[in-house]
């Protein structure tokens, strides 16, 4: 059974950089043919995909967030990250990590992880 | 970006009922369509992928159709455990984006 499992500070000051990892067990990051992704739910609010990665190291980001943002992966930990940097109180969400089918479809999901943006 | 559009954005329903909520898309997508169920506090959970395939495990009484912009997902006969937040996603081309949600309730 593949599970995955964000961690990661759940209070950020604003300005500082968030950093998120998800560990995978079940699966390998590096068998492909799945990417690997993150999406946010905003308090109250619908879900926003923030971008993935293949285990190669190809990144798509959402333009939204490009400038801000850096994934990475680590096959030897079976893990995969993210860092936003410059973040304020808009980027307080739930951060959910997910695994992502050919199609585009996720069909594994972490917990997800309370961050909360706030001096 | 592609915009998804859900209506309705809240259902009142009651068990033994049988609903449908539907997406479009702000362009075509053909079907790379994919609809998750979501209960407070939980992650979402992948129900329907391509427009209208069952992921393994989800009851037959669900289903999705459609294709292009316009998409639906049916519950037939409403149990308890279907009251929830149902999201509609595109993954036609990146950013894949979610519609609003649907949140269904009990009557």
């Amino acid at each position: 059974q593949v599970q995955l499992q964000e961690s990661g500070p759940g209070l950020v000051k604003p300005s500082q950089t968030l950093s998120l990892t998800c560990t995978v067990s079940g699966a390998s990051i590096s068998s492909g043919p799945y990417y690997w992704s993150w999406i946010r739910q905003l308090p109250g609010k619908g879900l926003e995909w923030i971008g993935y990665i293949y285990y190669t190291g190809r990144t798509d980001y959402n333009p939204s967030l490009k400038s801000r943002i850096t994934m990475s992966v680590d096959t030897s930990k079976n893990q995969f990250s993210v860092n936003l940097r410059s973040v304020t109180a808009a980027d307080t969400a739930m951060y959910f990590c997910a695994r992502v089918g050919k199609d585009g479809h996720s069909d594994y999901w972490g917990l997800g992880t309370q961050v909360t943006v706030s001096s | 970006d592609i915009q998804m559009t859900q209506s309705p954005s809240s259902l009142s329903a009651s068990v033994g009922d049988r609903v449908t909520i539907t997406c479009r898309a702000s362009q075509t997508i053909s079907t790379y369509l994919n609809w998750y169920q979501q209960i407070p506090g939980k992650a979402p959970k992948l129900l329907i992928y391509g427009a209208s395939w069952l992921q393994s495990g989800v009851p037959s009484r669900l289903s999705g159709s459609g294709s292009g912009t316009d998409f639906t997902l049916t519950i037939e006969s409403l149990q308890a455990e279907d009251f929830a937040t149902y999201y509609c996603q595109q993954s036609y081309s990146t950013p894949y984006t979610f519609g609003q949600g649907t949140k269904l309730e009990i009557k």
